[in-house]
């Protein structure tokens, strides 16, 4: 059974501050790697997805890295702004699964 | 604009009565989803559906039923079964397995 962990749960940082978000699985026969925002009492958006085949995604200040082998991916931010601070999740997709496993989430708090 | 529209935004529920989520797509995905979200904990999968007329189990699945008769619509009833019913609920989609996730704004269940 696929398990994913994010470390740490919390992360407090001063604003302008680039930093970087830990997601691991246990399961490295995965079809692609999804990271996603939640405001608070919100659903989630949409970050980054990338696909088993690739190693990493970038969209503005974000870039996701996906490393199968050692089962890690990583989502760094540059440059925070307190607009960043929300919890963010990662989501794995094993082969022939249909579905995948979410991660409890890491809560980011930028600091003006 | 295509979306996942949940409703309603918050719902109360009496003991021992069923209540029903509502969870409908304009995105033309085939694969629909609904998790569960504690406080302070990631998502747990409750049932999903790949296809009209076909859905499976997640983890969580007692308590809960669903059905799938239109690609559009996957509604959620949480049944007096439940005992412990009050929690976030988000509903997602998406076009087939090895896509990324949309997800809807979600409903916020209490127990009264």
């Amino acid at each position: 059974k696929q398990e994913v962990t994010q470390i740490p749960a919390a992360l407090s940082v001063p604003e302008g501050e680039n930093l970087v978000l830990n997601c691991s699985f246990t399961d490295s026969a995965i079809y692609n790697l999804q990271w996603f925002r939640q405001d608070p009492g919100k659903g989630l958006t949409s970050l980054l997805l990338i696909q088993s085949s690739q190693r990493e995604q970038t969209s503005g200040r974000l870039n996701a890295s996906l490393d199968k082998s050692s089962g890690r991916s990583t989502l760094y931010i540059a440059a925070s702004q307190p607009g960043d601070s929300a919890t963010y999740l990662c989501a794995v997709e094993v082969v022939n699964a249909g579905k995948s496993t979410f991660g409890d989430g890491t809560t980011l708090t930028v600091k003006p | 604009d295509g979306g996942i529209t949940q409703s309603p935004k918050y719902l109360f529920r009496k003991e021992g009565q069923n209540v029903t989520l509502s969870c409908e797509q304009n995105l033309n995905h085939d694969a629909m989803y609904w998790y569960r979200q504690d406080p302070g904990q990631g998502l747990r999968l409750i049932y999903y559906s790949q296809i009209v007329n076909d859905f499976q189990k997640g983890d969580i699945a007692e308590g809960y039923s669903v059905s799938r008769e239109k690609k559009e619509s996957f509604p959620l009833t949480v049944t007096s079964a439940q005992k412990n019913p009050t929690a976030f609920y988000l509903c997602a989609s998406r076009p087939t397995f090895d896509y990324g996730y949309t997800f809807g704004s979600g409903t916020r269940l209490t127990v009264v």
